[in-house]
């Protein structure tokens, strides 16, 4: 059965300090891993990977993909308010063609702290 | 942000009632999808299409069908609402590079 876990379920930080959010996943035919934002409304999408090794930035929030230990972690740097959400990391399968059916984790909720 | 809209966007029903909800992209991109968020369970697809009248289940489509008429339209009906089916709904959208969009969801409330 394909699956996809993150850690820690939930996360209290202090603003500018660092996390690391955790992805790792179980899938047959992998194509690429996913990581949105959810605050009070729809994902918003971070980043997309689909090579291990590559990382890919976007101000203080990046992230890096290991195909072989099939695992990809998000860090956020210096953490403000604002990061608090739900992050949630999502697997696409290569199931032919360019369906992009997304297997989900259940999130890791980050609450940053003033 | 991406152009998906989803009608209704708040909806309380009763038991037994049908309910359709849409999604409308501007985007004509081929793939559209639905997926029910739920505490506990994260979010789940129900159904997907890959083209107008092209449509498959996923893992959550008992009790859900779909339809695409046009490609910019995508339908989700619950044919006979239970209370089970209380969650939120999200539409989503990909294009070939595969790169997903979602809509800004339904909640829905089945009493």
């Amino acid at each position: 059965e394909d699956k996809v876990v993150q850690s820690p379920l939930s996360l209290v930080v202090h603003e500018g300090d660092t996390v690391t959010l955790n992805c790792s996943y179980e899938v047959t035919n992998f194509r690429s891993l996913l990581w949105y934002k959810q605050e009070k409304k729809a994902p918003t999408f971070l980043f997309m990977l689909t090579s291990s090794g590559i990382e890919k930035k976007s101000g203080r929030l990046s992230s890096i993909l290991d195909k072989k230990e099939l695992f990809s972690i998000l860090n956020i740097t210096a953490t403000q308010t604002g990061d608090s959400a739900v992050y949630l990391c999502a697997v696409n399968m290569n199931s032919g063609g360019s369906n992009y059916k997304l297997t989900f984790g259940k999130g890791t909720l980050l609450t940053v702290n003033p | 942000d991406a152009g998906i809209t989803q009608s209704p966007r708040h909806k309380v029903t009763e038991t037994g009632t049908p309910v359709t909800l849409r999604c409308h992209q501007t985007e004509n991109h081929r793939y559209m999808y639905w997926y029910r968020q739920d505490p506990g369970h994260g979010l789940r697809l129900i159904h997907y299409s890959y083209g107008v009248k092209d449509t498959d289940k996923g893992e959550v489509s008992d009790g859900y069908s779909v339809s695409r008429s046009k490609t910019e339209d995508f339908l989700l009906t619950l044919e006979s609402a239970t209370s089970s089916q209380t969650s939120v709904y999200f539409c989503a959208i990909s294009e070939s590079k595969g790169f997903v969009f979602f809509g800004p969801g339904t909640r829905l409330t089945v009493l």
